[in-house]
């Protein structure tokens, strides 16, 4: 079974620029999360993707960050403008439905704004 | 409180030692509790979930207390290749999202 595919790797961006990444889930997971992870810390819920409705974005900063998922498959995530403590790697996650049995994460996008 | 809290690390403990890793929680309707292991720089893998009557996988027991909201990790004899921080997700009932703890490091030193 293919994993969760993430694209960029690594992303440099400099201070109000924009930035988008792209996720493409696990074959057959209905739902789709991006967290966000700073360095020392847990990852954070940023937006829960059930096919193709969001189910959850309560912490998504909405003002400078935004999700889809057209067609319930990839998604993609922006952020516009950036700002230096936006500096975290972005993992994407799948699951069957709820996410009972746990998530896959994919391998996430480091980035950094300077 | 935040929502799911977890023992401050780092843990450096000797190759062969036996070492706990604690969580609470703060939704007592939790439904789902797990264990995620993160090597350096890698995303987040699911190490073991955590049933009410407790469960062994090998080496790692995961226990269970509903009453005082609170999870535990036990590794024995513990090998180099379990140097990672070790993520406790508590989820809630029907869509609700998986919340992580911060983690806990831990070093096994030869």
């Amino acid at each position: 079974e293919a994993g969760v595919a993430q694209s960029p790797r690594y992303k440099i961006i400099e201070k109000r620029q924009s930035v988008a990444f792209w996720c493409n889930p696990i074959s057959g997971h209905a739902t789709l999360y991006w967290y966000q992870q700073i360095l020392g810390q847990g990852p954070k819920l940023l937006i829960q993707f059930q096919n193709n409705g969001v189910v959850d974005d309560s912490q998504l900063p909405k003002d400078r960050f935004s999700a889809e998922r057209l067609k319930g498959v990839d998604s993609t995530l922006k952020i516009q403008p950036a700002k230096l403590e936006d500096s975290a790697v972005y993992l994407c996650a799948s699951s069957h439905n709820s996410g009972g049995y746990g998530y896959t994460f994919g391998s996430g996008t480091r980035l950094t704004v300077v | 409180r935040k929502e799911v809290e977890q023992d401050p690390g780092p843990f450096n403990v000797p190759e062969g030692a036996t070492v706990a890793f604690n969580c609470t929680y703060s939704n007592s309707a939790s439904q789902s509790f797990f264990w995620y292991r993160q090597d350096c720089r890698k995303e987040p893998k699911l190490l073991m979930s955590v049933y009410s009557s407790g469960n062994e996988d090998g080496r790692f027991t995961a226990q269970l207390n509903r009453a005082s909201q609170y999870i535990s990790l036990l590794i024995r004899d513990s090998k180099l290749s379990d140097s990672a921080t070790y993520l406790c997700v508590v989820k809630g009932s029907g869509g609700q999202n998986f919340v992580f703890g911060p983690g806990t490091r831990l070093s096994v030193l030869p």
